[in-house]
């Protein structure tokens, strides 16, 4: 079955860059997906890449995939306080129903 | 402002009870998925339903079950509620085949059990 990993806290000072990462198991995964969830809300996507691909840019996110090593990667840069939350990568299965298996999540603490 | 809603947003429950959580879709989805997010934990699929129709059950027992009406809104049914069914539940809305940012997530119903 699918198993999606990820550390499980992250600590950077603000202005720095994070970097959170996640290994997966399903290599039929056609889509790979980061999401931000902040205390009490529900989750809010903020960036995806397509299993073809290895980079993709969007503003300050980088997505790296490492498709040989299912691994998958999520760099913020310049990080803010506002970027203080829990972030979680999830794998799409596009079997039966497009159905997500996410990770544990990652608490990324921002500190001034 | 996703345009999923999901209600109650908090509830109370005591263990053997039935509780029906709700979702309304954005317009113009035609898919619902509901999650289960116990503390600490990532959402785990609990089902899908298209077109008002059961399109995929994760592992979880005949006890949940959901239903999908016309206008696509959502509900989901616990029975028999256990303690361990204390979590946030997620209701996701998409348009099957959409692209991945077309779905969007509700704020999700905190149920707690005691």
């Amino acid at each position: 079955g699918e198993d999606v990993e990820q550390s499980l806290f992250l600590s950077v000072r603000e202005g720095d860059s994070s970097v959170i990462n996640c290994t997966y198991t399903d290599s039929s995964s056609t889509y790979l997906y980061w999401y931000k969830q902040e205390p009490g809300a529900g989750l809010q996507l903020l960036t995806y890449i397509f299993s073809n691909m290895d980079m993709k840019q969007d503003q300050r996110l980088t997505v790296l995939l490492n498709k040989k090593d299912k691994h998958l990667s999520l760099r913020i840069a310049d990080t803010q306080t506002g970027d203080s939350a829990i972030y979680f990568c999830a794998e799409m299965d596009t079997g039966t129903a497009s159905k997500l298996t996410f990770g544990t999540g990652t608490r990324l603490q921002v500190t001034l | 402002e996703t345009g999923v809603t999901q209600s109650p947003t908090h509830l109370i429950k005591t263990r053997g009870q039935q509780v029906t959580l709700r979702c309304s879709s954005q317009s113009g989805h035609n898919t619902v998925s509901w999650y289960q997010q116990a503390l600490g934990q990532g959402p785990q699929f609990i089902f899908q339903y298209y077109r008002e129709e059961e399109n995929g059950r994760g592992n979880f027992p005949p006890r949940f079950s959901g239903l999908q009406f016309p206008n696509y809104s959502s509900e989901l049914n616990v029975n028999a509620l256990e303690l361990d069914d204390s979590a946030l539940y997620l209701c996701a809305s998409s348009y099957l085949g959409a692209p991945p940012e077309e779905a969007f997530f509700g704020q999700g119903t905190r149920l707690t059990v005691v």
